[in-house]
């Protein structure tokens, strides 16, 4: 089972400002994944890397970025939050063939 | 098109009583992994089990167990006397081809009541 962090756990912050939350894993994973989930919703796939200097985009498009410069570290960052970014992100991670791993998410409420 | 069908949105049974989840997928891949999460209120997602498209044998593990059929395309998730602990949303998962390449696709989740 992987360490995965995510910070903040809970944000909530006015229009326009940027943010970027945090996900860090311990465990040397080189696929990291982002993910969004509405509440009471499915979750989709926004962001997902293969390992450092790798970023792809997911399924469900976003306005958001991510960066992978370290092997533990994979950040998303809005650049100008908006009430449509409101929502729960969920970080993962896995090693090579094998099961994705989740943090504890950040709710995220933009006013 | 892969895709991930829970036909139960939400499920509200009595402590000690027996719960199936339903979960129905399609691929057209031949080699395909299945997967059940479980995301309690506090919001993270919990592994439960992950399943290979080639290995249709069913798994029990305490009061968890999983059928899986690919006749029906159908890998459901039965809870044996539930608990109030298991109150939780649960996700079915599919992904396509190998292991390292395939994203996971979801279903909308099976929300699950157990009241004592």
């Amino acid at each position: 089972e992987a360490d995965i962090y995510q910070t903040p756990r809970y944000l909530v912050i006015g229009t326009g400002k940027k943010i970027t939350l945090e996900c860090s894993q311990t465990m040397g994973h080189d696929k990291m994944y982002w993910y969004q989930q509405d509440p009471g919703m499915e979750l989709h796939l926004i962001h997902y890397s293969y390992g450092v200097n790798s970023t792809e985009k997911g399924d469900l498009s976003s306005e958001s970025t991510v960066s992978r410069i370290r092997t533990e570290h994979f950040p998303l960052t809005l650049e100008s939050a908006r009430p449509s970014h409101t929502s729960q992100y969920l970080c993962a991670s896995s090693p090579p063939g094998e099961t994705q791993y989740f943090g504890p998410g950040t709710r995220l409420l933009v006013l | 098109a892969q895709k991930v069908t829970q036909a139960q949105t939400e499920i509200s049974v009595v402590e000690k009583e027996d719960v199936t989840l339903d979960c129905v997928y399609e691929t057209r891949d031949t080699t395909y992994y299945l997967f059940w999460y479980k995301q309690p209120p506090s919001g993270e997602l919990v592994f439960l089990i992950r399943r290979n498209s080639f290995d249709e044998q069913n798994e029990i593990s305490g009061r968890y167990s999983w059928n899986f059929q690919k006749s029906t395309s159908s890998f459901n998730f039965t809870i044996t006397a539930s608990q109030v602990v298991d109150s939780a949303v649960y996700f079915c998962a599919l992904s396509e081809g190998p292991l390292s390449q395939g994203n996971l696709i979801f279903g909308k989740g099976t929300k699950l009541s157990v009241k004592p």
